[in-house]
């Protein structure tokens, strides 16, 4: 199993660029979640979904859109990219809601200039 | 509103010195209380899920606990590969599906 993979694990975006990162899970989980991880600042959930077709928005929703077409991926979308952006995105899935057992992946390293 | 607080930022450890990172918390009906382990450049790690005051749970060198108010993450003569951000988070009934995450501490445990 290779578990949550992100791409691409690095990227530099100007202002107003638009980038989709990539999540994909091979663990059949129905809930997926990103993340976003700023230095000093705890983990800060932007979007969730609970299965293919049902997605919800998080805590940071702003500038960002999901879709969830299968089970297995969850791409992430940011539209006009601005520097408050830059951030380390992390892609996250479970197969149950109340354990808290979350599988992230490596991380994707965002930066906006 | 819900508050994870850890403490210390930062510890070192001299290899097989024993201590414990804590974890306070300020929640409306707390679901469950989880403990990750982040490595640098890396995803967090589950390590524990603990659900109500007086539980614990060992793994290796680290046991968690929990009271009403806080949670210790007890590390027993840790070794220099138990470096890492430990992370705590909490699941309450305001938080929808979002765990609710402290800032970490950051260990480095030392030969």
């Amino acid at each position: 199993n290779a578990g949550v993979t992100q791409t691409p694990k690095f990227r530099i975006l100007k202002i107003g660029q638009s980038m989709t990162l990539q999540c994909t899970q091979d663990m059949n989980h129905n809930y997926m979640y990103w993340y976003r991880q700023d230095p000093g600042m705890g983990l800060k959930l932007i979007y969730y979904s609970v299965g293919a077709g049902i997605t919800d928005k998080g805590e940071v929703p702003n500038g960002y859109n999901v879709s969830r077409s299968t089970t297995e991926d969850f791409p992430l979308r940011l539209e006009l990219a601005a520097p408050s952006q830059t951030s380390v995105y992390f892609c996250a899935s479970s197969y149950s809601r109340q354990t808290g057992e979350l599988f992230f992946g490596e991380g994707s390293r965002l930066t906006v200039l | 509103e819900d508050q994870v607080t850890q403490s210390p930022e930062a510890l070192r450890l001299q290899e097989g010195e024993s201590s414990s990172l804590n974890c306070s918390y300020t929640v409306s009906g707390l679901r469950g209380l989880f403990w990750y382990r982040q490595d640098p450049g890396k995803g967090p790690e589950f390590l524990f899920t603990l659900y109500s005051a007086g539980e614990e749970k060992e793994k290796e060198r680290l046991k968690a606990t929990l009271t009403k108010k806080e949670s210790f993450l007890h590390i027993t003569a840790p070794k220099p590969e138990d470096s890492a951000t430990y992370l705590c988070a909490v699941h309450s009934g305001n938080s929808g599906y979002a765990l609710n995450f402290g800032k970490g501490t950051s260990l480095l445990v030392t030969p």
